[in-house]
């Protein structure tokens, strides 16, 4: 199966302050990639999928980028509610696999 | 704007098969695809499988062995089961629709725990 690895663990940043969170696919997946946001005691929110495609309602200061086995998430301006969990999701090949999560904290 | 809504036995005990059911309301169950996918401490987010049909499933192959997915478009709802089940299933259950490749939206999700 294809192995999706994140990085960092944790981002400590501040509000307002921007925010860059990597994922790293085993193998290629074109632009076969989602994210999501987790806040605790919740379900994941898909905020991105395509790689690069903000899901509706999506604000725009979230934006994704990359293709093949690198992509980036990036909060240009951290707001309060986006203190939270990201996790990336492979959907070129099942089974369908998950990073680890990056926790993003004030 | 569809909803989804887990429910079923918060507690089972070893050996014994898991089942849960998802409730869709707020839209058509017919014409998706359906997931069920579970998140513990240890493994973090697992994709369980996804049902559209019932020649058109798909299992993770480190669950095929004891998983069972099934829709009843009836009631609108679909439904997973789990045989044989360990500690190691322990975890939150969500189910969610399948959209533009990952899941959108996701149920609340349901605590399962396995313990004698």
């Amino acid at each position: 199966e294809i192995v999706m690895t994140q990085s960092p663990a944790t981002l400590s940043l501040s509000p307002g302050e921007r925010a860059t969170l990597s994922c790293r696919a085993s193998e290629s997946i074109s632009n076969n990639l989602v994210w999501y946001q987790q806040h605790p005691g919740q379900a994941p929110r898909l905020l991105i999928y395509d790689a690069s495609t903000r899901a509706v309602g999506i604000p725009a200061r979230f934006s994704g980028s990359g293709s093949g086995t690198d992509f980036t998430l990036t909060i240009s301006s951290l707001q309060s509610e986006d203190f939270a969990v990201y996790y990336c999701q492979q959907y070129n090949k099942w089974p369908r696999t998950f990073g680890q999560g990056t926790k993003v904290e004030i | 704007q569809v909803q989804l809504q887990e429910s079923g036995p918060r507690l089972v005990k070893p050996s014994e098969t898991l089942s849960l059911t998802c409730t869709v309301s707020g839209g058509s169950i017919s014409r998706y695809n359906w997931a069920w996918i579970r998140q513990s401490a240890g493994k973090g987010l697992e994709w369980i499988g996804r049902f559209y049909s019932s020649d058109n499933t798909i299992y993770n192959p480190s669950l095929t062995s004891r998983v069972t997915l099934s829709v009843d478009t009836s009631q609108s709802q679909f439904s997973l089961k789990l045989t044989s089940v360990t500690a190691a299933d322990t975890a939150v259950y969500f189910c969610a629709r399948e959209r533009s490749g990952g899941f959108d939206p996701w149920g609340q999700g349901i605590l399962v725990t396995v313990s004698s």
